[in-house]
């Protein structure tokens, strides 16, 4: 599975945008990337998913570069419930799945 | 959605003893599970690969005879920590996947395990 390079620590004011980056290089092109995020002592929660297009939920938008060489999470209204670790993961998926291999994420920490 | 259901929540054992946890797809039938575990301030590291029905896929560096995994239905995967010790104490999560829907992976609450 490609390896994915996300920053260790970002902020974010409560009511603004938060839009997280991952550099996932080496991905090849039947791998999707993926999102997910982990509060404290619980397991990881699924937020978004693509291949190549950009992707929105109720949760959250992902864009993906044209060259899939990397990705932005953004959360469009953060609130402090959103503070977390976010992983950005590179798995094969569609009809069947590959395993995620967990990087060190990023800790969101969203301020009043 | 689908939801994944993992139990115990916490357990506290003593070493020398064998703790199971179940982890159960609810609502759909999850023909792959994955059991990872995760120490403080740590990622998660994945430790096994169970497909219903057959053995387990280990990654390397974990012993397959301390964990034991068994997918034997659709619906239910189980680890098993033989003779555990202090140093297994972890948090302990599984995840499972539905064949051909598309739609990633859904994680269980976690276990923590605490072994005295």
């Amino acid at each position: 599975d490609a390896k994915t390079t996300q920053p260790t620590s970002m902020d974010c004011a409560e009511g603004r945008a938060a839009n997280l980056p991952c550099n996932h290089s080496t991905i090849s092109g039947n791998e999707y990337v993926y999102w997910y995020r982990q509060i404290h002592s619980q397991g990881p929660q699924y937020i978004i998913h693509g291949l190549k297009n950009n992707e929105t939920n109720e949760m959250a938008s992902l864009i993906i570069t044209e060259d899939r060489k990397s990705s932005t999470l953004i959360l469009p209204h953060a609130t402090l419930r959103d503070t977390a670790v976010y992983y950005c993961i590179v798995s094969w998926g569609g009809t069947s799945y590959g395993k995620l291999t967990f990087g060190q994420g990023t800790i969101l920490t969203v301020h009043p | 959605g689908a939801v994944v259901s993992q139990h115990p929540s916490r357990v506290i054992c003593k070493s020398g003893t064998s703790v199971k946890i179940e982890c159960r797809s609810l609502d759909f039938q999850a023909t792959t599970m994955f059991w990872y575990r995760q120490f403080p301030k740590q990622s998660l590291m994945l430790m096994a690969t169970s497909n219903e029905g057959s053995k387990a896929t280990y990654e390397q560096g974990v012993e397959k005879d301390k964990f034991l995994i068994n997918h034997a239905s659709l619906t239910l995967s189980t680890l098993t920590v033989t003779s555990a010790h202090p140093e297994d104490s972890s948090f302990y999560i599984c995840s499972a996947t539905e064949y051909g829907t598309g739609g990633g992976y859904t994680f269980g609450s976690g276990t923590r395990l605490t072994v005295v």
